[in-house]
């Protein structure tokens, strides 16, 4: 079985603060990540996709993929208390689709 | 440029009825997929078509029917539903298909069984 892993949270941050959202996969032949924001009640929303090792930016949000570790985060600087909400990390795989992570709950206190 | 769109949004059965959730999107997209998603528990693929003409079983299908209608239209039927299928049902649909593919999700449809 497949596995994507994330810390359930919450996560606390103040306003302005650095939120570092991480998440660990089981499958080594994952090719593609995706993270997701969801806001209670709500449907997922597509923030970043990454495929390659390293880093990758866009705005206030930058993706980290390291596959020898099997690891991938979400940074988001400056967060603000509408970045509060849950957020999804998926993999993906030839063959195969996407498999979600449980989600993380952020909470951005003002 | 409504994206997915599905209908209901809210719905409640009675053990055993029947009933079928409506998808529809507008991006011109090869594949749709179907979720169902519980607390805890993330969201898990029930079926998927990878392109027009094509359904085929995700991780949890058991209770479920799918039908590819279209392009745009891929249905989702509960022929018997059970108090274990009450759940918040997403669609999604991508534009390549397959796992390298950004998917992008309709706004739900909250069902619950008693």
């Amino acid at each position: 079985q497949k596995e994507v892993e994330q810390n359930s949270g919450p996560l606390s941050v103040p306003e302005g603060a650095i939120a570092s959202l991480n998440c660990t996969y089981s499958d080594r032949g994952s090719q593609s990540f995706f993270w997701y924001r969801q806001y209670s009640g709500k449907s997922p929303e597509l923030i970043m996709s990454i495929y390659s090792n390293g880093d990758k930016e866009d705005g206030r949000f930058t993706a980290q993929l390291n596959k020898a570790s099997q690891y991938v985060s979400l940074l988001i600087r400056d967060s603000q208390p509408s970045d509060s909400a849950t957020y999804l990390c998926a993999g993906g795989n030839y063959g195969q689709n996407f498999v979600f992570g449980p989600g993380t709950r952020l909470s951005v206190l003002p | 440029n409504a994206g997915v769109t599905q209908t209901p949004k809210f719905q409640v059965l009675k053990t055993g009825q029947s009933m079928t959730l409506q998808c529809a999107q507008d991006m011109n997209h090869n594949s749709m997929y179907w979720y169902r998603q519980d607390p805890g528990m993330g969201l898990r693929l029930i079926y998927y078509s990878a392109s027009e003409g094509t359904t085929d079983k995700g991780e949890v299908p058991n209770g479920y029917n799918v039908s590819r209608l279209n392009k745009r239209e891929f249905s989702l039927r509960l022929e018997s539903a059970a108090p274990s299928q009450t759940s918040v049902y997403f669609c999604a649909s991508s534009g390549k298909g397959g796992p390298l593919a950004e998917q992008y999700f309709g706004p739900g449809t909250r069902l619950t069984v008693t």
